[in-house]
């Protein structure tokens, strides 16, 4: 199993609604990570999750909140967002092997989350 | 700002043809990463090059890495509708490398029959 599976793949939230993004794979990755990507932009990093450990917050607002329960999962709580945080998030996993920097991410297909 | 910038930022070539993309970024490397993302949907890892080579190829893709110009390319030979998508490449930087990639603006190829 080579994938990463995110749901839901579509989300539409109010301003002051509570949602979650899951991220899930079985490659047996024990790096995982958040990118955000607006409309033909590049994807941007927020978190990176390492051996189930934060080891990169790329300072994103507290509205974003990164959970990883085990090493197969990875959510991304959403709370009180604002129409410009309306994009597409992006779940990915490394083989996260001591700090190894040659490494390849599988992406999911990703949720694409509007905020009216 | 952006560790990579790329260009062109759209290219439309006729299928069969060969297509060159382009990327540059300013800080010294680990390696550099090219992807595919079809629209809306997530990428897809194309190569991987290390800062000590200087080209790789797989397939009908081929890759060159010139770390004193800090630049890349990526050529796709005999091109496929089904290359249409955008291209991103992406490094990791010196210091503070670890599993934190940037990705480069991107590159629109389009493929007509």
């Amino acid at each position: 199993d080579t994938e990463v599976t995110q749901t839901p793949k579509h989300l539409v939230m109010g301003m002051t609604n509570k949602k979650s993004l899951k991220c899930e794979q079985h490659m047996g990755h024990r790096a995982m990570y958040w990118y955000k990507q607006k409309a033909k932009k590049p994807p941007e990093l927020m978190f990176v999750y390492s051996y189930e450990k934060l080891s990169i917050n790329e300072s994103v607002p507290s509205r974003f909140s990164p959970e990883c329960p085990n090493s197969s999962l990875l959510n991304l709580h959403l709370h009180a967002l604002q129409p410009e945080d309306s994009a597409l998030y992006l779940c990915a996993s490394s083989l996260g092997q001591g700090g190894s920097t040659n490494e390849k991410l599988f992406f999911g297909s990703g949720t694409q989350l509007s905020v009216l | 700002s952006q560790q990579g910038e790329e260009d062109p930022q759209a290219l439309s070539i006729q299928e069969g043809e060969n297509a060159t993309m382009n990327c540059s970024y300013k800080t010294s490397i680990n390696n550099l990463q090219w992807y595919r993302q079809n629209s809306g949907r997530g990428l897809v890892h194309l190569i991987l090059i290390r800062s000590n080579e200087r080209e790789k190829h797989s397939g009908r893709l081929r890759v060159t890495l010139d770390t004193s110009k800090k630049s890349s390319s990526l050529l796709i030979t005999a091109s496929r509708a089904a290359d249409t998508a955008s291209y991103f490449c992406a490094t990791d930087r010196i210091p503070g490398g670890g599993n934190k990639l940037t990705f480069g603006t991107g590159t629109q190829l389009k493929v007509e029959l």
